[in-house]
């Protein structure tokens, strides 16, 4: 079974311009988180989209936007970038059936590497 | 407030020694516990995880206890090895929310 991928791999922008970020995630599951990684910061929830539906989100500003689309596919938008929004972008599978009877476990991907000059 | 710390940024240890790494939360109330291992520039790959009815689970060289009552898990590696270094992360789902991942303790195995 292929794993998450995510593109592209590497990203250089420079303050003010929009990016935008993929995940294709593992087939079958329906569930896709986004994560910021920064030294300081550690690995931060953005949002998690599940049949197409933002089901959670996490303390980030509006700039940052997301979506699913019917294939599970989610791509991750963020605009007019800031400096500190330099970091690595990690998408996240899952079934996620949110049941806290099943446990569920969240594949990620290699990451997006997102430098803002 | 809500908070997952693990107990060192940064751990050295002899090959063949096992290290033992710390999860503490406060605030939350985890179905399950579980640890990931991240190797620089790649993204966290799951390992273990520990349900909250579990004293104990084990998988080759690794052992993850759960104390709920201390709101504790430990991570153990026995007979580590420098492949091995990594960093380590615990991460808690709070009944029906999102994931909490800790900040991570970087191991390093010395030869």
């Amino acid at each position: 079974k292929a794993g998450v991928t995510q593109t592209p791999r590497y990203l250089i922008k420079t303050r003010g311009q929009q990016v935008t970020l993929s995940c294709s995630p593992i087939s079958g599951h329906r569930s896709v988180s986004w994560y910021q990684q920064t030294p300081g910061q550690g690995l931060q929830f953005l949002f998690e989209y599940f049949s197409e539906t933002q089901r959670n989100k996490g303390n980030f500003p509006g700039r940052f936007s997301g979506r699913q689309f019917s294939n599970s596919r989610s791509e991750m938008n963020v605009s007019t970038l800031e400096l500190g929004d330099s970091a690595l972008y990690l998408c996240a599978s899952s079934y996620s059936p949110r049941d806290p009877r099943v446990s569920d476990t969240q594949y990620f991907g290699p990451g997006t590497r997102l430098t803002v000059l | 407030s809500q908070k997952i710390e693990q107990n060192s940024e940064a751990l050295n240890i002899q090959e063949g020694k096992t290290a033992t790494l710390t999860c503490n939360y406060t605030n939350y109330s985890p179905a399950y516990l579980q640890w990931y291992r991240q190797d620089p520039g790649r993204g966290p790959v799951f390992l273990l995880l520990i349900r909250e009815n579990e004293k104990e689970k084990r998988k080759e060289r690794l052992k993850v206890t759960f104390d709920t009552t201390l709101k504790q898990s430990l991570f153990h590696i026995t007979a580590s090895q420098p492949a091995d270094s990594a960093t380590y992360l615990c991460a808690l789902e709070d009944y029906g929310q999102n994931f909490v991942f800790g900040p991570g303790t970087r191991l390093s195995v010395l030869p």
